[in-house]
Formats: structure tokens, sequence, C-alpha cells
């Protein structure tokens, strides 16, 4: 069965610092890969999304990028972060049947 | 421009009765998906349901059924029986006519099941 794993779950980070999110996805190929972030009481907002290894498409300018080094892993980095990029990030691969499912979440606190 | 509105921000509802989450959305596209996904406190999203926009009957999964109205593009859920594991946010989403799965989402209603 095809099951998506996202760590870690919680993360303090103090401002100026870097960031590493990693995504990885089992029981699928080549699947299409999405990084979302949700404000507090907000729906998602698409980050990053992935069709194959080292392709990614940005949607949204900001201080974050994204990275796809295997086929079913997903990194979303920050050199330096900022106070506005605390939220909840949710990494999330496309089924054959057009839908999508996600990991647990990752609640960032940058302080 | 292509939208999703959820005009509830919070609903309260007693356990064993039924709740209606209204989703309006807004797209010049003739072929879309609709979902609906359940976020409970722990932050993971559930994928509940999805109807496609040239499906005929209203989708059903369990307890959870679409009330796809084309016309008046309006895609509400409906939970039969509500349960207090069903307090969640509750997010209706649109897949726009991208190959790379753009999904479009509403603010969410938070839904609380009294006992």
């Amino acid at each position: 069965s095809q099951t998506i794993h996202q760590w870690p779950a919680t993360l303090v980070q103090p401002v100026g610092s870097p960031l590493s999110l990693e995504c990885t996805v089992e029981g699928t190929s080549n699947p299409n890969l999405y990084w979302y972030r949700q404000a507090a009481g907000r729906g998602l907002q698409l980050l990053f999304y992935s069709v194959g290894i080292g392709q990614i498409s940005s949607e949204v300018p900001q201080n974050l990028s994204a990275s796809r080094p295997q086929d079913r892993q997903f990194i979303l980095s920050s050199k330096k972060l900022l106070l506005s990029d605390s939220g909840f990030y949710l990494c999330a691969f496309r089924d054959m049947n057009e839908k999508a499912f996600f990991g647990q979440g990752t609640r960032l606190t940058v302080v | 421009a292509q939208k999703i509105t959820q005009t509830q921000p919070g609903m309260f509802v007693q356990e064993k009765e039924a709740v209606t989450l209204d989703c309006t959305y807004d797209t010049s596209d003739q072929s879309y998906g609709l979902f609906w996904y359940k976020q409970p406190s722990s932050g993971e999203m559930i994928f509940l349901i999805y109807q496609g926009s040239y499906d005929e009957q209203n989708a059903t999964e369990g307890r959870y059924s679409l009330n796809f109205q084309k016309a008046r593009k309006s895609a509400n859920l409906v939970i039969s029986a509500s349960q207090l594991g069903d307090s969640a946010m509750y997010f209706c989403a649109m897949r726009v006519m991208d190959s790379n799965y753009q999904l479009i989402w509403g603010a969410g209603t938070k839904l609380i099941i009294k006992p």
C-alpha cells in the first residue's frame, strides 16, 4: 500500500537558522509530490511541487526551497528562517485516482 | 478566477445529528474535481470524498456524502449520524485543469460535535 512519511512532527528553530524537512513516499513510483503550508486557522497554500527527480516548481516566491534528490524523497529547506516561516507544513503525493494523500505534517515555530 | 468558498467558519452540532458543511466553487473549466478533507487536531489531512464534474451521481463514502449541485456550483459535505470523533476542521478543495494537480483550497470549517 502507498504510504507517506514526514518528519519531524514538531520543530522549534531560532530566526536565521537553517531548515530541512523531509518527506518520503512508499508503495509508488514516480509520484507527483507537493509541499503545502497552512497558517493557523487557514487553508492550505501550495509552496512547491515536483513531477520527477530534480524537477521543482515554485508557486510562491519566498524564503524556502525544495529539492527532490530521489524519486520518492522530497525535501523542504531554508538557509535562514524568518519569523513568518512559522506554520504547519504538509507533504503530499497524488495517487493514480487523482487523490492527494498527506503526511502527518510538521509544526514549525520560528522564535 | 478559480476559488473555493466555505462560509461557515465554525459549527456546533449535537451528536447523532446530520451535518451539512457548505462549499461553493468558482471555475470556468468544464472538467474539474472536488474534494473534502478532514483535519483533526493532530494536524494530519485525511481524504474523505471526491466528486468529478462529470459524475452524474453524488459521491458517497460510508457516512459521508457529497451534495453536488453543478448549476449552483456547490459541493456540500453531508455527514450522517455525527460522532464525537467527527470534531475537526473540514476543508473543501478543487482540482484545477493542470497536469500537475494544483488544488484550490477553501478556508475550512471547524466542526464541533457536542455529546
